[in-house]
This record gives structure tokens, sequence and C-alpha cells, in this order.
């Protein structure tokens, strides 16, 4: 089983650049998520979609957008990358919300120079 | 709002327990616990659903109390194994579904 695929796994944009972090699950999972990490900061949620078709903003939203293309797709977009958003970007799926466990991808390492 | 971790970093030998808190402000549904490695993605340790439960991973525990929207992961005659950043998520009650972490403990475990 892949569980979480993330791709890719490293990228370097400039700073003004697009640019779209993909995300897939094979779990059948209803929940998926994105979060960022950074150094002392913990893991912050971006963007939460509880089934296909529904999203909803996180603790930092801003400078994102999401789709939810279908129940195994969520994807992560940064319009306009600024060197705030360099950071290691994971995406999470679980079967039911907050009630059960989540399983991570691999995650991005995101630079914005 | 991210929960509260304590303590930030905890350094232990082999053999000795720790134990790391996370408190909410708001009421919460669950509480998970997670493991990250250097470089890796967090792994799941447990989860403690609303109702005092605490549930165990060998010889990891964990409690949940309600009531003071606390949770306690209580890592006993730590191995080796156990180095790495604990994060606990939290679901709290204004925000079904929405798991959302601390900032980490750090538990370094020497020989």
């Amino acid at each position: 089983n892949a569980g979480v695929t993330q791709t890719p796994k490293f990228q370097v944009l400039k700073t003004g650049q697009s640019m779209t972090l993909q995300c897939a699950q094979d779990m059948n999972h209803n929940s998926m998520y994105w979060y960022r990490q950074d150094p002392g900061m913990g893991l912050r949620l971006i963007y939460y979609s509880a089934s296909e078709g529904t999203t909803d903003k996180g603790e930092v939203p801003n400078g994102y957008n999401v789709s939810r293309l279908n129940k195994r797709e969520f994807s992560l977009r940064l319009e306009s990358a600024a060197p705030s958003q360099t950071s290691v970007y994971f995406c999470a799926s679980s079967e039911r919300g907050g009630n059960t466990e989540a399983f991570f991808g691999q995650g991005t390492r995101l630079t914005v120079v | 709002q991210q929960p509260v971790q304590s303590p930030q970093a905890v350094i232990l030998r082999e053999g000795e327990d720790a134990v790391i808190n996370c408190s909410s402000s708001k009421a919460l549904y669950s509480v998970h616990w997670y493991r990250q490695k250097h470089g890796e993605a967090p792994v799941f340790l447990m989860i403690l659903l609303k109702g005092g439960e605490q549930k165990g991973h060998e010889k990891i525990s964990a409690s949940f109390n309600e009531k003071k929207q606390q949770s306690s992961l209580y890592l006993t005659a730590s191995q080796l194994s156990y180095s790495g950043t604990y994060f606990c998520g939290t679901q709290s009650s204004d925000s079904w579904g929405k798991l959302q972490f601390g900032a980490g403990t750090q538990v370094v475990v020497t020989p």
C-alpha cells in the first residue's frame, strides 16, 4: 500500500512564481489535510477537507488555495510564492476527521528564493 | 488554536521515565499523539476520544482529562528508539474534524 503520496519531494521557486503540490491517498479516506511545518512551530493546519467537494480554512490559509478534486486527491496551490512560504509541507488523511488516526505523506520541502 | 505542549525538550537516559503534557483552552473531542524522527513524517502513536480513556502502546501510554482539557503522554523505561519529537493533535468542540497540533516536545534518549 502506498498510503499518502506527495509530489514533488523537493522544490525551489522564485518569489512570485506559482506551483501546485499534489497529494493522493489510496485508503478510501474521507478527510484530508494540508500542514506546514516550520522550526519551533510544530505542524500548522493550512486547509482541511472533510469529504469530497468540501474544504475549510485552517490556522494559516493566507496565500494558499486548495482543491479536493475527488476522494483520493487534495492539491495545494501557491499562486504567488513568497519567501515566508519556505517550509516543509505535509499532506495527511484520515477515515473520519479527528476521530481516527491520521496518516501522513513524506512531505514536500519547498524553498522560495 | 494550537494546543500548548510542555516541556519543549527533555533529555533522558535509557530506562528513565518522562511525561509530556498537552493542554487546550477549548473543549476537546479527541487527542492524538504522534512521533516524528528527523527528516521523516509524523507517525501515529495513539488516539484518545472524549470519555477519559487511557490507552497504551508498548511502554508508551496516555491519559485524557476532558474536564481539564488536558492530555499527558507517559514514556516508561525509555529506549533509544523513543528519541524524536512528540506532537499532540487536538480536535476541539468548535472545529469539528480539524486536527491541530502543538509545537512539539523534543525527546532525546541517551545510552
